[in-house]
C-alpha cells in the first residue's frame, strides 16, 4: 500500500536554527498538508497546499513557517528560526481530493528544540 | 466553539469490557466526512474509519463499531471485548468543504484509552 514518507523521524535543533522537515507524498495525490501535535495535545492543522500554492494556513503558520514542493515529489516544511514552543510532532498528509478520498498520514517527525 | 468535541479525556477499562468513545461535531455543511484515528504510544496516526454525511448506516469491523447519528451530530466509536493492544489515544476528526481547494481535517482533543489486563 502506498505510503507517505517523512524524514527525519526525530530532529533535535538549537533555538534560533532553521529546520527543514521533509515529506514524500503519495505520487498521484494532489493535496498536501502539514499538521502539528504538541506533546499530549490534539493534532492541529498548519497548512494545506494545492496546485503549487498554499490554499489555507492556520494562525499558527506565521512568517517563520514556509512550505515548498521543490521537485514535484518532495513537500517540505521550513521553520526559519525555531523556538522552544515549536517542539512537537509534525505530520505530513496527502490526499487525492476532498474528504471521501481520505487522507494518508506519514509517521511524523518529532522536532525537539533545545 | 470546537468543531469536534471529545468530552472524555481519559477512559480506563479492564480487558474484555466494552467501551464507547464519544464524538460530537459541529458543521454548517450538508456534505462532510467524519474520521476516527488511533494513535498508539509509538506516535503514528492509524486510520480506522471514514464516513460521509449521507451514510448514516452503522458500521462494524471486527470488534470495532461506529454509530453515526446526524440528529445529534454524533459519531461514536465502540470497542467490544477490549484488549490491552487497544490502549491508545483515539481522535475523531471532521472534514468540511471550507471552500476553494481547502479540505483540511479538524481533530478533536482525543480520548486516552487504557485497557488494563
Amino acid at each position: 500500500e502506498p505510503e507517505v514518507t517523512q524524514t527525519p523521524s526525530h530532529q533535535v535543533t538549537q533555538m534560533g536554527q532553521e529546520v527543514i522537515l521533509r515529506c514524500v507524498p503519495i505520487s498521484n495525490h494532489l493535496y498536501f498538508y502539514w499538521y502539528r501535535q504538541i506533546l499530549g495535545q490534539k493534532v492541529e492543522f498548519l497548512v494545506s497546499f494545492y496546485n503549487n500554492e498554499i490554499s489555507e494556513k492556520s494562525e499558527i503558520f506565521d512568517d517563520q513557517f514556509s512550505v515548498e514542493r521543490p521537485d514535484g515529489s518532495n513537500f517540505t516544511l521550513k521553520i526559519r528560526s525555531t523556538k522552544l514552543e515549536d517542539s512537537a510532532m509534525y505530520f505530513c498528509a496527502s490526499s487525492e481530493g476532498w474528504g471521501g478520498y481520505g487522507y494518508t498520514f506519514g509517521s511524523g517527525t518529532r522536532l525537539t528544540v533545545v | 466553539a470546537q468543531k469536534v468535541t471529545q468530552a472524555q479525556t481519559e477512559i480506563s477499562v479492564v480487558e474484555k469490557e466494552d467501551v464507547t468513545l464519544d464524538c460530537v461535531y459541529e458543521t454548517r455543511d450538508t456534505t462532510y466526512y467524519l474520521f476516527w484515528y488511533k494513535q498508539p504510544p509509538s506516535g503514528e496516526l492509524v486510520f480506522l474509519i471514514r464516513r460521509n454525511s449521507f451514510d448514516e448506516q452503522n458500521e462494524i469491523s471486527g470488534r470495532y463499531s461506529w454509530n453515526f447519528q446526524k440528529s445529534t451530530s454524533s459519531f461514536n466509536f465502540t470497542i467490544t471485548a477490549s484488549q490491552v493492544v487497544d490502549s491508545a489515544v483515539y481522535f475523531c476528526a471532521l472534514s468540511e468543504n471550507s471552500g476553494g481547494s481547502n479540505y483540511k481535517l479538524t481533530f478533536g482533543k482525543g480520548t486516552l484509552l487504557t485497557v488494563n489486563p
